[in-house]
């Protein structure tokens, strides 16, 4: 799977929208970019995730770029319960039989009220 | 809640018992998979089963034993553990294998 690069950590004032960004420079055709979370002491939470185009749903918006090399995550209206560690992650589709899911250490986002 | 439960929450236990963690999911998924996330860490995949049969073992100690009787329950088997074996041990199913993830709340354990 290719590797991601996320910032450690972010913080957000509260009711502003939150933009974490993630770097796949070596992502292949067949790879998708995911996105989890995981709030203190509980289990990853999935968001969203996409191959090419924009996605948005009603957690999150995905935006990746059309070299497909980086995308952001957008929570648009940031609230204190968004307070957690954001996991970008590319992973094939199951077709292809890999069924991993790599975590790196994420983003550390803090909302501040 | 995401349909997946995990039983005990917490557990403390001493290096010579054996104890069993369960993780049951509700969603009609083929796929389960066992996690370790030791403090400061990043997640790792143990086990990976597809349709009941173990597709994927993570040079995992063989202290660690996982069992799936059948798509909706997974355990893992534990015995003869070490401290740095203490770890949140989180469960997690798909549709299909390397579909979309959904993890349980996880079992802390503690190894005396």
């Amino acid at each position: 799977d290719a590797k991601t690069t996320q910032p450690p950590s972010m913080d957000c004032a509260e009711g502003r929208a939150a933009n974490l960004p993630c770097n796949h420079s070596t992502i292949s055709g067949n790879e998708y970019v995911y996105w989890y979370r995981q709030i203190h002491s509980q289990g990853p939470q999935y968001i969203i995730h996409g191959l090419k185009n924009n996605e948005t749903n009603e957690m999150a918006s995905l935006i990746i770029t059309e070299d497909r090399k980086s995308s952001t995550l957008i929570l648009p209206h940031a609230t204190l319960r968004d307070t957690a560690v954001y996991y970008c992650i590319v992973s094939r589709e199951s077709n292809f039989g890999n069924e991993k899911l790599t975590f790196g250490t994420g983003t550390r986002l803090t909302i501040i009220p | 809640e995401t349909g997946v439960t995990q039983t005990p929450r917490h557990l403390v236990m001493g290096m010579t018992n054996k104890k069993s963690l369960k993780c049951e999911q509700h969603l009609g998924h083929n796929a389960m998979y066992w996690y370790k996330q030791s403090a400061k860490k990043p997640l790792e995949l143990m086990f990976v089963y597809n349709f009941k049969e173990q597709t994927e073992n993570n040079s995992v100690p063989s202290r660690f034993s996982p069992e799936c009787p059948n798509s909706s329950h997974l355990f893992l088997h534990l015995h003869t553990l070490q401290p740095e074996d203490s770890a949140l041990y989180l469960c997690a199913s798909s549709q299909e294998k390397g579909d979309t993830q959904y993890f349980g709340p996880g079992t802390r354990l503690t190894v005396l």
